[in-house]
């Protein structure tokens, strides 16, 4: 059973660059949450998609953008870098059924460092 | 206000002993969910155990408790049998059945002693 995967695993931009992140989730599942972690701090929420559209935002710019695909994958796009926006980035899967509270799983997350 | 308090930026633990690790929450839902996740220096988030809060009981999960006290709005981890493989970081986690977004503590860095 494979778990949620995403990709790339590390990544160096500079300021002002754009940046892709991608997600695949956990088997069967059909929603995904986009999680910012900077360092010594706990994951804030950016978004969540659910049947293609995104259902919920956490307090992220414009600059922060995403979107779900029929199979379920997801991107996290984030435009206009800064250097602000260097942490780790975590993809978290889920069934949309609230089921054991709607329980996420994690992915092993993309390290974005912003020079 | 924060939705998730966790106070302890570290803990130390004996091997085989067991532990507590504290979480307060503030929420005026009636209904959520309160989660615990384990993070290792590897990065990814492992989920451990899950408190509905209309669950009479306490969750326990292999070595893993949920001590829920609805009144006081806690729900520390206890960890039993501490083994080396458990000294990570530690998040405790809520969702309000009215949203989707799972709001994190700061996280409790726990360290297994030989």
């Amino acid at each position: 059973d494979a778990g949620v995967t995403q990709s790339p695993t590390h990544l160096i931009k500079t300021r002002g660059q754009q940046v892709t992140l991608r997600c695949s989730p956990k088997s069967g599942h059909d929603t995904v949450s986009w999680y910012q972690q900077a360092l010594g701090q706990g994951p804030q929420f950016i978004f969540q998609y659910y049947e293609e559209e995104e259902r919920q935002r956490g307090n992220f710019p414009d600059r922060f953008s995403g979107h779900q695909f029929p199979n379920y994958s997801s991107e996290l796009n984030v435009n206009a870098l800064l250097l602000g926006d260097s942490a780790l980035y975590l993809c978290a899967s889920s069934l949309g059924d609230r089921g054991r509270g709607d329980t996420q799983y994690f992915g092993p997350g993309t390290r974005l460092t912003v020079l | 206000a924060q939705k998730i308090t966790q106070t302890q930026p570290g803990m130390f633990v004996q091997e085989k002993e067991a532990v507590t690790l504290d979480c307060t929450y503030d929420t005026s839902d009636p209904s959520y969910g309160l989660f615990w996740y384990k993070q290792p220096s590897s990065g990814e988030m492992i989920f451990l155990i899950y408190q509905g809060s209309y669950d009479q009981q306490n969750a326990t999960e292999g070595r893993y408790s949920l001590n829920f006290q609805k009144a006081r709005k806690s729900a520390n981890l206890v960890i039993s049998a501490s083994q080396l493989g458990d000294s990570a970081m530690y998040f405790c986690a809520m969702r309000e059945d009215t949203g989707n977004q799972f709001y994190f503590g700061t996280g409790t860095s726990l360290t297994v002693i030989p």
